[in-house]
Order: C-alpha cells, then structure tokens, then sequence
C-alpha cells in the first residue's frame, strides 16, 4: 500500500542551524501538507501546497518556514534559523488533490522528531 | 473560527469493555468533514474515517463505530470490546479547505 515516507526520523540541531526535512508524498497525489505537534500539545497546520505554490498557510508560518518540491517525488520544510520552541514532531501529509478539494483525506507520514538544543 | 473539543483526555478500560470517545466541533461552515485518525506509540498518524457534513448515517467497520449527529455537532467513536492492541491516542478532525483542525486526542489506555 502506498505510503508518505519522511526523513530523518529524528533530528538533533542546534539553535540558529538551518533544518531541512524530508517527505516523500504518495506518488499520484497533488496536495502536501506539514503540520507540527509539540511535545504534550494538539497537532498544529502549517501549510498546504499544491501546483508548485503555497495554498494556505498558518500564523505559525512565518519567514523562517519555507517550504519547496525541488523534483517529481520529494516536498521538503525547510527551517531557516531554529529556536528551541521548534523542537516538535513534523508531519507530512498528502492527498488525491483530484476533483473537489475540499476536506480531502490526508494521509501522514510517520513524523520526524526534531529537537532543538 | 472552528474548533475541536475532545473533552476526555485520558481513558483507562479494561479489555473487551466498550468505550466512547467523545468529539464536538464547532463551525459555520455548511460544509465540512469531519474525520477519526489514530496515533499509536509509535507516532504515525492513521486514518480511521472521513464523514461529510451532509452524511449522518451511522457507520460501523468491524468493532468500530462512529455517531454524527448535527443538532448537538457531535462525531463521537465507539470501539465495541476493546483490545489492547486499541491503546493509542484517538484525534477527531474537522476540514472544509485544505487544512484540517485538530482536537487535542484523547489517549486510550487498554488493560490486559
């Protein structure tokens, strides 16, 4: 069964350092997603994207979030300058993107653990 | 703005109980989804079902079962003789655009 990859699993930074995380959409879907969860709190969207261009975004995503699909398969969340409060879990979703968009099905994939010292 | 209240934080039952997980939203959009995914120990998030705003029937897959209810914006889940392979925090979710809200979870706690 088709499934969102996302890599690393678990990445350690240091404050002000540049992340980059991963996601490997399932292959036929047009819409990604990153949404965060940290540590004892509900899990919060960040951006959606489709055709190349953010669709929505949060107020948590602000110009230190930018988000890319640099080739066919991979949609990456790029931090520029991290702070400890954004140590969280980062997942990546993706749906069909076909039709009626609207309130899609969105399959997540398996997070990466980021934490910020 | 809508917003998605999961009251129950935790739940402890022992095995082959039934358990209700309670989920209620509040919108002012006519159109919507609302939705059940699953986040075991291990993290991942699973997809349970996805209801529109338009659909109240009643839905049951196995030991699980879903209400909607419109007049009280309700979508609350009932796992029928629980396991404890069921222990997992359980999130409701509402969407009408591309983004979906998420409750805070209520975290199922299943005793041998």
């Amino acid at each position: 069964e088709p499934e969102v990859t996302q890599t690393p699993s678990h990445q350690v930074t240091q404050m002000g350092q540049e992340v980059i995380l991963r996601c490997v959409p399932i292959s036929n879907h047009l819409y990604f997603y990153w949404y965060r969860q940290i540590l004892g709190q509900k899990v919060e969207f960040l951006v959606s994207f489709y055709n190349n261009e953010i669709s929505e975004k949060s107020e948590i995503f602000d110009d230190q979030f930018s988000v890319e699909r640099p080739d066919g398969s991979n949609f990456t969340l790029k931090i520029r300058s991290t702070k400890l409060e954004d140590s969280a879990m980062y997942f990546c979703a993706s749906s069909e993107g076909v039709g009626n968009q609207v309130g899609e099905t969105q399959y997540f994939g398996p997070g990466t653990r980021l934490l910020v010292l | 703005a809508q917003k998605v209240t999961q009251a129950q934080t935790e739940i402890s039952v022992v095995e082959k109980e039934d358990v209700t997980l309670d989920c209620v939203y509040e919108t002012r959009d006519t159109t919507y989804y609302l939705f059940w995914y699953k986040q075991p120990p291990s993290g991942e998030l699973v997809f349970l079902i996805r209801r529109n705003s338009f659909d109240e029937q009643n839905e049951i897959s196995g030991r699980y079962s879903w209400n909607f209810q419109k007049s009280t914006s309700s979508f609350n889940f009932t796992i029928t003789a629980s396991q404890v392979v069921d222990s997992a925090v359980y999130f409701c979710l509402w969407g009408a655009g591309n983004m979906l809200t998420f409750g805070g979870g209520t975290r199922l706690m299943v005793k041998p």
